[in-house]
């Protein structure tokens, strides 16, 4: 199976900060990497699909890039509704798995 | 408006057996693979089970294969999870989710039920 690794595991930031999350595959994945956001309380909800493509509706401050094995999401500007934990996840050869989230705080 | 609800969960003593159900709308169901992903109190997301449009191929994380059945039902836009042998550590809520995109398992997971949960305990 392929395992997705990503960190840090929580991060702590104040609003307008710059903030990225790396996640690492443990084999090529090529660009089938998806990112979530989940509120606390709430169902998961795709931000980032096929590593850099936008969600309809989702803010422009979120971007993603990378290809290969690493992988990057970054917040260009941490507002505070951005407060959730964070997921990348997998989808290659017919195999779906998450990375173990990176939790969001506000500093 | 898509829209997916899960049902059937519960307590239930640990080597029980439960069923899950999602009742779909909003979008064509035959068209989409569909999936269980779950998520343990306090802990992260975890893929279980997926199935194709029409139901041809199932896929199953190790931690369940041979104790979950995923099944749909196309004509009744139903998605099913039956869940036997149940042990605590698949205590969580279970999501139903819709993916995008043409085969299995789609692109993207873009809309998730509200979650049902599901406690194996004695």
């Amino acid at each position: 199976d392929i395992q997705m690794t990503q960190s840090p595991s929580s991060l702590s930031a104040s609003v307008g900060d710059r903030v990225t999350i790396t996640c690492q595959a443990s084999q090529d994945i090529s660009n089938y990497l998806n990112w979530y956001q989940q509120i606390p309380g709430k169902a998961p909800k795709l931000l980032i699909y096929d590593v850099s493509n936008l969600e309809t509706g989702v803010p422009s401050r979120f971007s993603g890039s990378g290809s290969g094995t690493d992988f990057t999401f970054t917040i260009s500007s941490l507002q505070p509704e951005d407060i959730a934990t964070y997921y990348c996840q997998q989808y290659d050869n017919l195999s779906v798995t998450f990375g173990q989230g990176t939790r969001l705080e506000i500093k | 408006e898509v829209q997916l609800v899960e049902s059937g969960g519960g307590l239930v003593q640990p080597g029980g057996s439960l069923r899950l159900s999602c009742s779909a709308s909003g979008f064509t169901f035959s068209t989409y693979a569909m999936h269980w992903v779950r998520q343990a109190p306090g802990k992260g997301l975890e893929h279980v089970s997926g199935i194709s449009s029409y139901g041809g191929s199932t896929y199953y994380a190790d931690s369940v294969k041979g104790r979950l059945t995923i099944s749909r039902d196309n004509s009744k836009n139903t998605l099913n999870l039956q869940m036997s042998s149940l042990r605590a550590e698949d205590t969580a809520v279970y999501y139903c989710v819709k993916a995008w995109g043409s085969g299995y398992p789609g692109v993207g997971f873009n809309y998730w039920g509200q979650g049902t949960l599901v406690t194996v305990s004695s």
